[in-house]
């Protein structure tokens, strides 16, 4: 087990509609990344928070929003949902500046945009 | 595009027998590679990594190889088990891209008895 935990495991949305989705990160890891897994793919970088702060982004739209608490654990927005963001969604949290890079991952929440 | 690539999207290997999956890179400004390994319905787990400065590095029955002048990653599981069937993706970080991982598409290893 990594020790990041995500909820809700499965969510069933209808287009157009607000999701949001939650990681609880491994104890101490201050680095949570959020990647998008659509089926038969590899995970798609969403973006990254660090204390608090959004310090990395992919190729996604601003729709994609997230928060970092200062307990670590955070959340991913999704405004305005598209049938294409049907997808498993995962979180992985790693210690920045700790002397190690593995960013260590949830099991992922399911979403599905009817 | 730069991306991260798989060679064979399905590998059948006997149990027992060592497995060996591929990948390729093409960006030379990544600096750090992982292999994860995906079962139905689970998160990615992390099973080896390797700095650019190295080309070898081995685990618990797992071996990982890295050939910067190819721009070539191995994975080789040695005695392959069945609970070792799972999707497994190697993925780069680009030294400039801090905390961003990209991965492949996966390769399916299916563990025959």
């Amino acid at each position: 087990e990594t020790g990041v935990t995500q909820s809700p495991t499965h969510l069933i949305k209808t287009r157009g509609q607000q999701v949001t989705l939650r990681c609880s990160s491994q104890s101490g890891h201050n680095t949570v990344s959020w990647y998008q897994q659509a089926l038969g793919q590899g995970p798609q970088f969403i973006f990254q928070y660090y204390r608090e702060e959004e310090n990395g982004r992919g190729n996604f739209p601003p729709r994609f929003s997230g928060l970092q608490f200062p307990n670590y654990s955070s959340e991913l927005n999704v405004n305005a949902l598209e049938l294409d963001d049907s997808a498993l969604y995962l979180c992985a949290s790693t210690l920045s500046g700790g002397g190690t890079d593995t960013q260590y991952f949830g099991p992922g929440t399911r979403l599905t945009v009817l | 595009g730069e991306s991260v690539g798989l060679h064979l999207p399905t590998l059948s290997v006997q149990e027992g027998d060592n497995s060996i999956i591929n990948c390729a890179y093409s960006n030379s400004a990544s600096d750090y590679f992982i292999w994860y390994k995906q079962e139905s319905g689970k998160g990615p787990q992390f099973i080896i990594d390797i700095r650019s400065n190295m080309d070898k590095r081995q685990g618990q029955r797992v071996t990982v190889l890295l050939n910067k002048t190819v721009k070539h990653l191995s994975l080789q599981i040695a005695a392959t088990q069945p609970g070792d069937s799972a999707v497994y993706f190697c993925a780069e970080r680009r030294v400039d891209s801090w905390g961003k991982l990209q991965f492949g598409a996966g390769t399916q290893v299916v563990v025959t008895p």
